[in-house]
């Protein structure tokens, strides 16, 4: 079984501020965690993965998540928030070869000038 | 440039009506999956298919129905046995369905009852 809890459903933050956003996961195996953003009315855009390799994991628009298996953890983070990175992010987790990718429910960046 | 192709972009449904979601993908991958999106509740699987004539339940298939019958289409049908279908739709496509594997997705469909 596996489940995605992200903390909080929304954040807030000033323009040039950083943005953390929180992710914990539980899994049954050794977890693959992705990072997904959706902007309105939009699908959902891979930001980032973390499959096993580096525990540090570089994504796209200056976005990072580093895994803590200890805290079972894969929280999200950019150091200078732009106003374009406002969206929905979502968690997901999936395990071996299971195909089944669990997304948690969402948080909702906004950005303030 | 290749991707998921999701028609059409609304879509509005008369009580006792079936209405069918398409989407076609041009990535050549072997996967392919329904999800369904309410405000505040993530994405919920509605049905999958690892390969050409072959397709799985999720979470939520109750009211819904699939088919595979070419690589590149996996469209969906909401019939009218789904009592509460206003959502967004959402499908997705992996090369293959291990876990590792991330998903790629299209634009989606909203539909809405009339």
């Amino acid at each position: 079984a596996q489940s995605v809890t992200q903390l909080g459903s929304h954040v807030s933050v000033s323009e040039g501020a950083l943005v953390l956003l929180r992710c914990n996961y539980s899994s049954s195996v050794p977890p693959y965690l992705f990072w997904y953003v959706q902007y309105p009315n939009q699908g959902l855009q891979l930001l980032l993965k973390y499959t096993s390799a580096a525990t540090l994991v570089k994504g796209i628009n200056g976005f990072e998540a580093e895994f803590k298996k200890s805290e079972t953890s894969f929280h999200l983070t950019k150091p200078s928030a732009h106003m374009s990175d406002a969206a929905e992010y979502f968690c997901a987790v999936s395990g071996g070869s299971n195909y089944k990718l669990t997304f948690g429910k969402g948080t909702l960046l906004t950005v303030n000038p | 440039d290749g991707g998921i192709t999701q028609s059409p972009k609304y879509l509005f449904r008369k009580e006792g009506q079936n209405v069918t979601l398409s989407c076609e993908q041009n990535l050549n991958h072997d996967a392919m999956y329904w999800y369904r999106q309410d405000p505040g509740q993530g994405l919920r699987l509605i049905y999958y298919s690892q390969i050409v004539n072959d397709f799985q339940k999720g979470d939520i298939a109750e009211g819904y129905s699939v088919s595979r019958e070419k690589k590149e289409s996996f469209p969906l049908t909401v019939t009218s046995a789904q009592k509460n279908p206003t959502a967004f739709y959402l499908c997705a496509s992996s090369i293959g369905a291990g876990g590792n594997q991330p998903q790629h997705f299209g634009d989606g469909t909203r539909l809405s009852i009339l």
